[in-house]
This record gives structure tokens, sequence and C-alpha cells, in this order.
């Protein structure tokens, strides 16, 4: 199974600044990688698939990028309701798809 | 409204038996693959199992295997998971999601179903 490696696995950043995380998975998955955000009790919520593509109704102060092993998610202005945990997840070799351990998004 | 809603979930022994259902609505349920994630307390996500849509396809993850079935009721738009020979270590939320182009995504979830076993 691909290994999926967040970093940081928790930040503290205020209402305006620049968050990014990054994403390693332990071979390449070209572009199949997927970001999403959950917030405590809810359930997950898809922000963005293949890599960079943002899905529908998620704000633009969201973007990612990357391919083969290196991904980043960047939230560019920060929200209050931005601060959540974020998953990162493979889905090129499926099944299993495979999730990072996360990185919380804390207010600082 | 795409709405997934969870239900079943519960208190079971360990070597006991759940049934989990996940009502769908406001999609085509029967053109979807539809799959379990789960979330145990404090920890990250796993994924569970994937039905295709005709149910003809089904995957598990290795730590189910063997215990756990997937399974669907198109005509009533409705997925299941029947778990079986519970361990302490599958206590976890359980989440169905709905599968866009087989495993590249899950673009709705439910609000999940808590399973404690204990």
């Amino acid at each position: 199974d691909i290994q999926m490696t967040q970093s940081p696995s928790s930040l503290s950043a205020s209402v305006g600044e620049r968050v990014t995380i990054t994403c390693r998975a332990s071979e390449d998955i070209k572009h199949y990688l997927n970001w999403y955000q959950q917030k405590p009790g809810a359930a997950p919520k898809l922000l963005i698939y293949a890599a960079s593509t943002l899905q529908s109704g998620v704000p633009s102060r969201f973007s990612g990028s990357g391919s083969g092993t290196h991904f980043t998610l960047t939230i560019t202005t920060l929200q209050p309701e931005d601060f959540a945990t974020y998953y990162c997840q493979q889905c090129y070799s499926v099944p299993p798809p495979t999730f990072g351990g996360g990185t919380k998004v804390e207010i600082k | 409204e795409v709405r997934l809603m969870e239900s079943g979930g519960g208190l079971a022994q360990p070597g006991g038996s759940l049934r989990l259902s996940c009502a769908a609505s406001g999609f085509t349920f029967s053109a979807s693959a539809m799959n379990w994630v789960r979330q145990a307390p404090g920890e990250g996500l796993e994924w569970v199992s994937v039905i295709s849509a005709s149910g003809d396809k089904i995957y598990y993850a290795d730590s189910v295997k063997g215990r756990f079935t997937i399974s669907r009721d198109n005509s009533e738009s409705t997925l299941y998971l029947h778990m079986d020979s519970l361990r302490v270590e599958d206590t976890a939320v359980y989440y169905c999601a709905k599968d866009v182009e087989w495993l590249r995504r899950f673009d709705i979830w439910g609000q999940g179903t808590a399973v404690a076993v204990s």
C-alpha cells in the first residue's frame, strides 16, 4: 500500500495568514491526490481532487499543487471557518485508497 | 439535496456483530459505487470497503477482510456493512461515502455512525 505523510501534523495560524500543508507519497502517484477538510464532529468534505482541481462550491482561497510524490495545499487568506483538520488521500494505486495522518490547523 | 444518512451503530462486545445502514437520497444511487470509511477516536481516516454500482465488484481493507461484508439494495437506495467478529480496534465512527470514478474521490459523505466494541 502507498503511504501518505503529511507535515506538519499541526500548526497555529492567525486569520488572514497564508497556510501551506505538505503531503508526500511513498511512491509516484502522478496527480492522483485529493484533499479533504474535516471540522470537529463533522464528516470530511472534499476540497480538491486530482491534485489541483477545486471541488464545486469550495472557495478559491484554497488551492492545490504538486505531482509525483510531493503535493501542497495552500490557503491564501485563512478565514475563521478554515480552522479544521486537513487530510490528503492518494487514489492512484487502489484499492486501497490511503490517507495521510492529517494536519490540524488551529487558531493562533 | 444529495444526502447520505448512516444508522445502526452502537455498542457491541468483542466477537459480536453489527449491521450498519446508509440511506441515500438526491442522486442516482444505482449508478454510483459506494464506500465505507472509518475513523477511530482521535485518529485519521481509514478506508474500509467499496462496492460497485451493480454490486459485482467488492473490495475490503486487509484489516476487515473476512469479517466485514458490504452490500447494497439499489431498489431501496441503501448501502450496508455487516460486521462480524468485532474487535476492540474496530471502534470508530463509520462513514459511508459516494464514489466518483471508481475510488478516484469521495464527493459526498454521511454524518457517520459510531461503533464501540468493548
